[in-house]
């Protein structure tokens, strides 16, 4: 069965300081992997996805992923993190057929001055 | 840009009452999804629709149906509201092409049944 874990439930980090979040999945075929952010109030908005290709994805707002197949991850990673980006971060894996998007629980990102 | 716009962003109702859930999408989406979201539980999904009139169950159906007679609307129904259905609730909408094409949201509609 599909999954994905996200292993930090809440990580805090220093604005202007790089970030690093984790996102495993569990699926049978080829993966289509997204990154979600997800505002206080506020619905998900896409940051990034992938599907083939280039395994380093470029996204929105400075993010980007790396798909790595041997372990399963799809980090989300940002330079210098600004407190603009304080907000919950989802990680999801779709089916082939796109009727089913599993998300992880979520992390939820703190930015200290 | 796509638009997924739900109808109300909070919503309070009592006990027994049926409740409606509008959504709107503006980018002609084949599917629409409706997904209840809770602190510790991430996304679970309620229902998905591929084409007008037509629906699946998802993850916890129960206590909801879901109705869509135009392409562009998807509504969720509480048949009779319980306390264990406060939560948020959120809309989506895909392009019907496979698992590559992202599911778009609306902001949410925060409900509370007292």
């Amino acid at each position: 069965a599909q999954s994905v874990t996200q292993p930090d439930i809440h990580i805090t980090v220093s604005e202007g300081a790089s970030l690093e979040l984790r996102c495993n999945y569990s699926y049978g075929a080829t993966p289509y992997l997204f990154w979600y952010v997800q505002s206080p109030g506020q619905g998900l908005q896409l940051l990034l996805k992938y599907f083939s290709g280039d395994t380093l994805v470029q996204g929105i707002k400075g993010f980007e992923a790396e798909f790595k197949r041997s372990q399963s991850s799809f980090n989300l990673r940002k330079p210098s993190v600004h407190w603009s980006d304080a907000a919950e971060y989802f990680c999801a894996v779709s089916n082939q057929a796109g009727t089913a998007l599993i998300f992880g629980k979520g992390t939820t990102l703190s930015v200290s001055s | 840009d796509v638009k997924v716009t739900q109808s109300s962003r909070y919503l309070v109702k009592r006990t027994g009452e049926k409740v409606f859930l509008e959504c709107v999408q503006d980018m002609d989406h084949e599917n629409m999804f409706w997904y209840r979201q809770d602190p510790g539980l991430g996304l679970r999904l309620i229902y998905f629709s591929y084409d007008v009139k037509m629906k699946e169950k998802g993850d916890i159906p129960e206590g909801y149906s879901v109705s869509r007679e135009k392409k562009e609307r998807f509504s969720l129904i509480l048949e009779s509201a319980s306390t264990n259905q406060t939560s948020m609730y959120l809309c989506a909408s895909s392009l019907a092409q496979g698992g590559n094409q992202p599911q778009h949201f609306g902001d949410g509609t925060r409900l509370s049944i007292l």
